[in-house]
């Protein structure tokens, strides 16, 4: 069974332009969360997709913003990057939320 | 709300020794726990998990967790640490939100093992 896939690995960006991460769940999951992790930080929690829908949501500015496919396949999208978006962005997926998450190996956005 | 307290950004050890990485928890549900590793330019790899039952959680690559309620402890621990344990371990409580689990991490406990 193939794992969570997210593409791309990495990623360079300047500042104000924007940006879309993909992530292809475990084959049967239908939830879909995405977290930022940072040094100084840690891993904060950006939102929850089931079933096309967003179920829950962190605590970030609305610049930060996702969308799930009907095949479960989830986006998340950055608009007008700054600095401080530079991070590991992982994505992790379950089959219905209730059960512990799989995680891809993430993609890891550099801000210039 | 729910929080996690992971006890030491870095542990070190000698191969062969007791590994103990510390997590302590706030929630105001019955939580669920978890111990996750991640090694470098990795995601996340569930080691273990609490949901119910019984207390010792064993998990996978000899790791195993103890839930006690009354410390709101759910430390790590494994007997002989071995060269390939050297990673970041991550200690996680969930309760239910919204319609599922969103997990709340630790900080993380970098452990180092020493030849």
């Amino acid at each position: 069974k193939a794992g969570v896939t997210q593409t791309p690995r990495y990623l360079i960006k300047t500042r104000g332009q924007q940006v879309t991460l993909s992530c292809s769940p475990i084959s049967g999951h239908r939830s879909v969360s995405w977290y930022q992790q940072t040094p100084g930080q840690g891993l904060q929690f950006l939102f929850e997709y089931f079933s096309e829908t967003q179920r829950n949501k962190g605590n970030f500015p609305g610049r930060f913003s996702g969308r799930q496919f009907s095949n479960s396949r989830s986006e998340m999208n950055v608009s007008t990057l700054e600095l401080g978006d530079s991070a590991l962005y992982l994505c992790a997926s379950s089959s219905d939320g209730n059960q512990p998450q799989h995680f891809g190996d993430g993609t890891r956005l550099s801000i210039l | 709300a729910q929080s996690v307290t992971q006890l030491g950004s870095h542990v070190s050890v000698s191969e062969g020794a007791l590994v103990l990485l510390r997590c302590n928890y706030s929630s105001s549900v019955p939580p669920y726990l978890f111990w996750y590793v991640q090694y470098p330019n990795q995601g996340l790899q569930l080691l273990l998990k609490y949901t119910t039952g019984a207390t010792l959680v064993k998990g996978i690559n000899g790791f195993e967790a103890e839930f006690k309620k009354s410390e709101t402890s759910f430390h790590l621990t494994k007997p002989s640490a071995h060269m390939s344990d050297a990673a970041e371990y991550f200690c996680a409580v969930s309760g239910r939100a919204g319609g599922s689990y969103i997990p709340t991490f630790g900080r993380g406990t970098s452990l180092i093992v020493h030849p």
